[in-house]
């Protein structure tokens, strides 16, 4: 099974709102990285968030980790219409094998 | 930089046939890993290789999946024989040779088997 779960599976928004996502995870991580998917340009890396790390930022990205409860939140804010996408948490563990979760689907409505 | 690089985009074979993917990863790149999304899922590791070497196959169906990287540069992932359930897109990856950076993904290869 796959280690992340995101939360929630589908989201819409309008435009120029904040969309927030979660993620839950089962066990110990090296760290955690958010995916943006899209059909034009395939599966792009976001952030990465270690995990002695409690909050990152990048653009209008805010990543927080929380390593006791196992979980992770991503928050767009000011979102645009090419926001729309769907947005995985992939944790790595030992090495570097990344386990992605399920996915949430953004879509961002003008 | 080029990005990773994959070949054919799409495919359609029928059960029971053969088929082979191509990827050619960032220059430098040390780790190259190719996924399977089945559609509505997140991707799933297959393999995972380090230069020319397996460092994870855990998940590969070895009974019809193969894969190589020979001289640790370009990789081929093959199914033989296909069966319905690998309709899915297959995705190629690659990385610095650093434990838990950032992967690059190709922009895949969609399967369907009829």
């Amino acid at each position: 099974s796959q280690q992340g779960e995101e939360d929630p599976q589908a989201l819409s928004i309008q435009e120029g709102e904040n969309a927030t996502m979660n993620c839950s995870y089962k066990t110990s991580i090296n760290n955690l990285q958010w995916y943006r998917q899209n059909s034009g340009r395939g599966l792009v890396h976001l952030i990465l968030i270690r995990s002695n790390e409690r909050e990152k930022h990048s653009g209008r990205l805010r990543v927080t980790l929380d390593t006791s409860k196992k979980s992770s939140s991503l928050l767009i804010t000011a979102s645009r219409a090419a926001d729309t996408a769907s947005y995985f948490c992939a944790v790595t563990g030992g090495g570097n094998k990344l386990t992605f979760g399920t996915g949430t689907q953004l879509k961002v409505e003008l | 930089e080029a990005g990773v690089a994959q070949s054919p985009r799409y495919k359609i074979i029928e059960k029971r046939q053969s088929v082979a993917f191509w990827c050619n990863p960032i220059s430098g790149h040390a780790t190259l890993y190719w996924y399977q999304q089945i559609l509505g899922q997140g991707p799933k590791l297959l393999i995972q290789f380090q230069n020319n070497g397996v460092v994870d196959d855990s998940q590969l169906p070895k009974d019809r999946f193969s894969a190589e990287r020979l001289k640790g540069v370009d990789s081929t992932l093959k199914i033989q024989p296909a069966k319905l359930e690998d309709s899915a897109v297959y995705l190629c990856a690659s990385s610095l040779e650093r434990k838990g950076n950032e992967q690059f993904f190709g922009p895949g290869t969609r399967l369907t088997v009829l």
